[in-house]
Order: structure tokens, then sequence, then C-alpha cells
């Protein structure tokens, strides 16, 4: 199957802005998403993009798409503790859908 | 709004049992889908359906068989419980094109 990479870990202070990085592999990707996991949860959907899309904003949330380099960012705005979660990147072709491992965002007060 | 509902949020059975997870989904959805998710590996797909009474495997489908009778409808079943199926099981859904929509997880104990 295709991959899809993000780093595990990521801390920041309350009040900074926070960046989590995604790559993939699959160039024929439609749509590429953001989920959010809280402890003990299951996955909820935080925004998705279109694949011939560059930006995307809603509120606090800031996804950017470079499709040359196949790379995925959520930047979230003034990041509070209730932020601290796992976030997930994934892709989807058609039927086909991958999701990348997950970044355990920390935020500290 | 999808709402994907799974039967239990925290169920133990005992090794050599038959376990069941049901998952009920409400927006006349296509897909359905089943994951296990543990520390360090993601989400791992199971099994998955495009269809009534249709099923394709996934990446890690020994030791797990899937039912798909009605459309709203996905189960899950562990055929003899094995304590290296102790796992969080995740079900989701979704239309064609559209994003995957999840349940709020069965946190799954076998002793």
């Amino acid at each position: 199957g295709e991959d899809v990479e993000q780093s595990l870990f990521l801390s920041v202070r309350e009040g900074d802005s926070s960046v989590i990085n995604c790559t993939y592999t699959d160039s024929s990707s439609t749509y590429l998403y953001w989920y959010k996991q809280e402890p003990g949860a299951g996955l909820q959907l935080l925004t998705y993009i279109f694949s011939n899309m560059d930006m995307k904003q809603d509120q606090r949330l800031t996804v950017l798409l470079n499709k040359k380099d196949k790379h995925l960012s959520l930047r979230i705005a003034d990041t509070q503790t209730g932020d601290s979660a796992i976030y997930f990147c994934a892709e989807s072709s058609g039927n086909q859908f991958y999701f990348g491992t997950g970044t355990s965002l920390t935020v500290i007060p | 709004d999808v709402k994907v509902t799974q039967s239990s949020r925290y169920l133990v059975k005992r090794t050599g049992e038959k376990v069941f997870l049901e998952c009920v989904q409400d927006m006349d959805h296509e897909n359905m889908f089943w994951y296990r998710q543990d520390p360090g590996l993601g989400l791992r797909l199971i099994y998955f359906s495009y269809d009534v009474k249709m099923k394709e495997k996934g990446d890690i489908p020994e030791g797990y068989s899937v039912s798909r009778e009605k459309k709203e409808r996905f189960s899950l079943i562990l055929e003899s419980a094995s304590t290296n199926q102790t796992s969080m099981y995740l079900c989701a859904s979704r239309e064609f094109n559209q994003p995957q929509h999840f349940g709020d997880g069965t946190r799954l104990s076998i002793l």
C-alpha cells in the first residue's frame, strides 16, 4: 500500500501555534484529511482538502498542501490544552484510504 | 451528522471465546471498515465491506471474520479470542470519495 508518514511527537506551549506535518507517496490522491483522536475515543474528522487546492482555513485550523512535494501540514493557531490529542493524516484515492501513524501533540500550560 | 455506533466501549473476554463486535451507521453508507489500533502501530485495517454481503480482507485479517447482512450493520467476529487480540477496535463508514467517519471505539481485553 501507499505510505503516509508523520513524526510521532510534538510539544508546544499554550498560546503558541502548532504545525503538524505529513508526507505521502500516492500521486493519485484525491482528498487529504486530518483527524483528531482524544484519549480513549475514536477518530474525529477535523478537516479535509481536495487535492487541487493549496490551502484551506477553518477558524484556528489552516491546512497547507504542497502537491509537488506530497507534503501536507496542519497549523493550529493559539493552541489550547484541549488540543492535546493524537492527530492523524490520511489520504484517499477512490476506495483506497491510507492513514499515517499519528502525531501526539502535547500542549504545555 | 453521521453517527457510527459501536455496541460496547469496553469489553472483557476470555481466551478461546467467540467474540462479536457490532457497528451500526445511520447514513446509508456503502463502505464500512474495521481497524485495530495498538500503541506505536497506528491504525491497521482488518476487513472492509463495499456492500451488503460483500467483504474484503485488509492488512491483518488472520483470526477475524466479518458479517454484513444489512447495509447499516458491520460485525467483527473473533472466532477464538487470543491474548494478542487485546486492542482498541475502531469501526468506520464512508460514502465513495468522502471522509471516513468513526465510532467511539471498543477497548477489548482478552484474559
